[in-house]
């Protein structure tokens, strides 16, 4: 069965610090990956997806990057962590082939930037 | 671009009451949708579903049609109980780039109570 991991489950960082969130996949090849973040009493907003290795679509602009350097990674990150940058952040995967597929989604990452 | 827009929270109910919860979306295409449910401390796991028009999702006692003439998506239970106290999320699918991308509504965070 596949499953999702993230780490780390909590996170506390001073403004200006980097920021590494690191999200794997098991059971699955190929899959599509997503970033998504969730601020305080919003909605999730997608924020990068990947449909392959080193393949990395941003949908909104922002102080955050993605990198996919294995198959079933998938690593945010940022030089230099805002205020703004605080949340609740999502790992999720899908089957890569064409066609409507549920998304699964990990346990999620609370960073809190101070 | 597309858009979710979901019932204002929270909705708090008593046990064994009916819940609706409403969902409206826009969109250019046919997208499917979608519901997602987030328990406390926990990552969004998939409710149900409906890929086209009239279809209905139902799981866990929880049902949806996809209407295309009025372009909702409620959300309906006929006996909550406690247990069901969470977030929920509609949403709808918009692909792109060979990756299935989700638009989420704000949420709605439902308490039920005993």
């Amino acid at each position: 069965s596949q499953t999702i991991h993230q780490w780390p489950a909590t996170l506390v960082q001073p403004v200006g610090s980097p920021l590494s969130l690191e999200c794997t996949v098991e059971g699955t090849s190929n899959p599509n990956l997503y970033w998504y973040r969730q601020a305080a009493g919003r909605g999730l907003q997608l924020l990068f997806y990947s449909v392959g290795i080193g393949q990395i679509s941003s949908e909104v602009p922002q102080n955050l990057s993605a990198s996919r350097p294995q198959d079933r990674q998938f690593i945010l990150s940022s030089k230099k962590l805002l205020l703004s940058d605080s949340g609740f952040y999502l790992c999720a995967w899908s089957e890569g082939l064409a066609g409507i597929n549920e998304q699964f989604f990990g346990p999620g990452t609370r960073l809190t930037v101070l | 671009g597309d858009s979710v827009t979901q019932m204002e929270g929270p909705v708090t109910l008593s046990e064994e009451a009916f819940l609706t919860i409403n969902c409206t979306y826009t969109a250019t295409g046919y997208p499917s949708l979608f519901w997602y449910v987030q328990y406390p401390g926990e990552g969004l796991q998939l409710l149900l579903k409906a890929t086209k028009a009239d279809d209905k999702g139902s799981n866990k006692g929880f049902e949806a049609t996809y209407r295309k003439e009025t372009t909702s998506f409620h959300l309906e239970k006929g006996s909550v109980q406690v247990s069901d106290s969470a977030v929920y999320f509609c949403a709808l699918s918009d692909e792109g780039q060979g990756a299935q991308k989700l638009v989420f509504g704000q949420g709605t965070r439902l308490t039920i109570n005993p």
